[in-house]
């Protein structure tokens, strides 16, 4: 069961311009949600969070809405930069006792110069 | 910056054989976690490990992994008798009480 979706494998996106990454969740009892970026051999990097509370989060271009009425989040970059290249997970976290980050299957954003 | 350090980067071992995968968390985290990626699907949690006993473990992990803080240091992940189907990617992970600071992984190879 996939309860952490990202329905897009890829994105490729022109450098300056706005990046867009999509989540989708199931879970009602997520309350906290991440973003990690990861480059080939290396561990995920977290990148920025943000709690049900909110609706927004906001680090330098790094930006993420959460929607949760819609189960929905998304990570704007902008603007996009070649070094964003890498693949983005999205990942979710229940509050109530649970320890367990789910991920989902990643989207690989593609920055072209 | 301090870091979750990982070792080996690579391991290749024969099914059925054990291995043990290190990790070294960073110093003032509380919390650890081993997370696996096969080939091409997503990152899977394993396990959480919280004052010394696991706090949470999925139903990948079954009898043939363990793990321990053997010092305070040093986080293992052990299994047993691998199968073909362990070769992953697995991640260590801490926290204090925010995100999640991965390490950069160990690729296991079972032939």
């Amino acid at each position: 069961d996939q309860q952490v979706k990202q329905n897009s494998p890829s994105l490729s996106v022109q450098e300056g311009r706005i990046s867009i990454l999509n989540c989708d969740y199931t879970n009602s009892m997520f309350d906290y949600f991440l973003w990690y970026k990861k480059y080939p051999a290396e561990g995920p990097t977290f990148l920025i969070s943000i709690s049900s509370i909110k609706d927004k989060n906001e680090d330098g271009r790094f930006t993420v809405f959460l929607n949760k009425s819609a189960k929905h989040l998304s990570l704007h970059i902008v603007p996009s930069q070649p070094g964003d290249s890498a693949v983005y997970f999205c990942a979710a976290q229940s509050g109530a006792g649970s320890y367990q980050l789910t991920f989902g299957k990643g989207t690989k954003l593609s920055v072209i110069p | 910056e301090p870091e979750v350090t990982q070792t080996p980067s690579h391991q290749v071992t024969q099914m059925g054989q054990e291995v043990i995968l290190r990790c070294v968390p960073i110093s003032n985290h509380l919390y650890f976690y081993w997370y696996r990626q096969i080939l091409g699907q997503k990152v899977e949690f394993l396990v959480s490990f919280y004052n010394n006993e696991i706090s949470e473990k999925s139903e990948i992990f079954d009898d043939q992994f363990s793990v321990e803080r053997p010092d305070g240091s040093n986080f293992t992940l052990k299994i047993r008798s691998t199968k073909l189907e362990d070769s992953a990617m697995y991640f260590c992970a801490s926290r204090e009480d925010g995100p999640r600071f991965f390490g950069p992984g160990t690729r296991l190879t079972v032939l």
